[in-house]
């Protein structure tokens, strides 16, 4: 198993600002994974976060608007960029141990803009 | 591309009943497929992973089966509690590890 810390777990931000969001995992795990859930709807992948390299981002998601980093192999970050009233959500970190494996998840990020 | 839907929506139970919240996709290329809980504020729990080549896994009073071929999948829930109030989500695995999700059922159990 691993857990999980993320934060922060709620922030409120003003349109045009950045947030940082953080993934801390008590373990080193080989896969990391960010995901967006709009209100009301399900969870969607944003992004794999690679250790070493960059992140790959699924299709509707850009670098520009949601980097990532990825030091290590228990750490990642998430950011959002340029923030719009649109990008309220919450952003969760995944991780799994191995391919074909259990999904673990922080508590997650519930981000207001306004 | 991959769709994963769940049915229903919403379902309120008195304590006691047993009950099936229902999964179904659309491509049966899948590695495996999960059951979560999510509740407010705490993010996804896991409860049952079922591999591609597996039928079914059980834990406690949860049972969850998949048939590939058709695309589905149910989760039973034994002797429904209060404490099972929450949100169920099915999600389907892919060959990256990436998961894809349904919308979830969100369970109520009245005492």
């Amino acid at each position: 198993s691993a857990v999980i810390s993320q934060k922060p777990s709620r922030d409120i931000c003003q349109r045009g600002t950045s947030l940082t969001i953080q993934c801390q995992v008590d373990s080193q795990v080989t896969m990391m994974f960010w995901y967006r859930q709009q209100p009301g709807q399900s969870l969607t992948l944003i992004a794999t976060a690679n250790q070493g390299s960059e992140a790959t981002y699924e299709s509707g998601f850009v670098i520009d608007k949601f980097p990532i980093s990825r030091p290590n192999l228990t750490f990642s970050t998430l950011t959002v960029s340029n923030m719009s009233p649109e990008d309220s959500s919450i952003y969760l970190c995944s991780v799994e141990t191995g391919l074909n494996t259990e999904a673990f998840f922080g508590q997650g990020t519930r981000l207001t803009v306004v | 591309k991959q769709e994963v839907t769940q049915i229903p929506a919403a379902l309120s139970v008195p304590e006691g009943e047993n009950l099936v919240l229902n999964c179904s996709f659309t491509d049966s290329a899948i590695y495996n497929l999960q059951w979560f809980r999510q509740d407010p504020g705490k993010g996804l729990t896991s409860l049952l992973l079922i591999q591609s080549s597996q039928r079914e896994q059980t834990s406690g009073r949860l049972n969850a089966s998949l048939d590939k071929s058709s695309g589905r999948s149910t989760l039973y829930i034994a002797a429904s509690q209060p404490g099972d109030s929450a949100t169920y989500l099915c999600a389907v695995g892919g060959s990256q590890g990436n998961l894809i999700f349904g919308k979830g059922t969100k369970l109520s159990v009245k005492p």
